[in-house]
Order: C-alpha cells, then sequence, then structure tokens
C-alpha cells in the first residue's frame, strides 16, 4: 500500500505564480486534510474535506482553494503565490463515518514549497 | 477556543536516559490524544493514542503517555532512550464534537547525545 502520496515534493516559485499540489490515498478514507508546517507553529489546517464533493475551511485558509473531485485525491491551490507561502505542506487522511472513528490521521511526507 | 501546548521547543537527553515530554490541552469536550513522532524529511507517524479506559497507554518503539484529565495533560514518556529517538515529536488533540479535526501543538525537537 502506497498510503498517502504527494506530489510534487519540492517546488519553488516565484510571487504572484500558480500552482497545485496533489495528494492521492488508496485507503478509501472519507477524510482528507491540508496542513502546513512552519518552524514553532507546529501544523495548522488550512482546509479539510469530509466526503467526495465536499471541501470547508480551516484554521489558515486565506490565499489557498482546494477541491475534491474524487474520493481518493485532493488538491490545494495556491493561485497567486506570496513569501508567506513558503512551509512544509502535509496532506493526511482518515477513516469516518462511524462511531468507532478515533479522528487518526495518517500522513504524507510532505511537499516543501518555496516562495521567492 | 481549542489549543495546545507543547512548552519545550528543544530537550536533549544522554542515550539510554529516560525522557518525558510534556503537552498540555484546553479543549471543550472530551478529547482524543495524539503523539506523532516526525523524523527528518519525513512525514508524522503514529506513536500512540488515547480515547478512554487506562489512562496509561502503550505505544510503538517503547513509548508511553500518561493522561492526566485534572492537569489537562499526555505527557510523552520512554525509559530508555536510543539515539535513533532524535526526531520532532507532536502532540495533537481531537474531539468528534469539533469533526475530528486535530490541532496540534508546537512541537519539542528531541536531541540525543552519545
Amino acid at each position: 500500500n502506497a498510503g498517502v502520496t504527494q506530489t510534487p515534493k519540492f517546488r519553488v516559485l516565484k510571487t504572484g505564480q500558480s500552482m497545485t499540489l496533489l495528494c492521492a490515498q488508496d485507503m478509501n478514507h472519507e477524510y482528507m486534510y491540508w496542513y502546513r508546517q512552519d518552524p514553532g507553529m507546529g501544523l495548522r489546517l488550512i482546509h479539510y474535506s469530509v466526503g467526495e464533493g465536499t471541501t470547508a475551511k480551516g484554521e489558515v485558509p486565506d490565499g489557498y482553494n482546494v477541491s475534491r473531485l474524487k474520493k481518493q485525491n485532493f488538491l490545494l491551490g495556491l493561485e497567486s503565490a506570496a513569501p508567506s507561502q513558503t512551509s512544509v505542506y502535509f496532506c493526511a487522511s482518515s477513516y469516518s463515518r462511524t462511531a468507532l472513528n478515533t479522528g487518526e490521521l495518517f500522513f504524507g511526507e510532505g511537499s516543501r514549497l518555496t516562495v521567492l | 477556543a481549542q489549543s495546545v501546548t507543547q512548552p519545550d521547543i528543544h530537550i536533549t537527553v544522554s542515550e539510554g536516559a529516560s525522557l518525558e515530554l510534556r503537552c498540555n490541552y484546553s479543549y471543550g469536550a472530551t478529547p482524543y490524544l495524539f503523539w506523532y513522532v516526525q523524523s527528518p524529511g519525513q512525514g508524522l507517524q503514529l506513536l500512540l493514542k488515547y480515547f478512554s479506559g487506562d489512562t496509561l497507554v502503550q505505544g510503538i518503539k517503547g513509548f508511553e503517555a500518561e493522561f492526566k484529565r485534572s492537569q489537562s495533560s499526555f505527557n510523552l514518556r520512554k525509559p530508555s532512550v536510543h539515539w535513533s529517538d532524535a526526531a520532532e515529536y507532536f502532540c495533537a488533540v481531537g474531539a468528534r464534537e469539533y469533526g475530528n479535526k486535530l490541532v496540534f501543538g508546537a512541537g519539542t525537537i528531541l536531541r540525543v547525545k552519545s
């Protein structure tokens, strides 16, 4: 099992450019999440999805958009990149919709984005 | 608002010594509690989790954590640290009432000296 796969692993952008990060999971999980990780701040939730075709804002959604057209994929888009979006981005997924849901997250290996 | 505090940004311990990483939380609902570990350049791996029942939980790699409701704490411990334990450790809290979105602490970087 591949688990959670993120592409690309590394990317350098110029201010104002756009890009999309792709997250794919093969565990049939309902919930998917995008976090950003910055030194001394832990992981902060950007957007999340509770199922195919649904998305919701997290803690730091500004400057990002997401889409969940297929259950296994969750895309994170930056329409006009800014230096403040330099970060490491993590995708995660979790199983849900049952009383046994425990909220445990399964993470990808991260995507390092630098905006110049 | 929900919050998680890891008071120690860095901790250095000698190989073979015991370890305790602190985590305090502020949550309005019955929490689920997690500890994750992140090795350099890697994603996060679950070490252990607590939902209910016995307040002392065992995890992988010889780690354990104790939930203390009165202190709103969930500290991670290991009796004898190995050099391979050097990593960053994150405490996280979630609750079904909040859609199971996890809130993470800022992390504690563990250095192990030989």
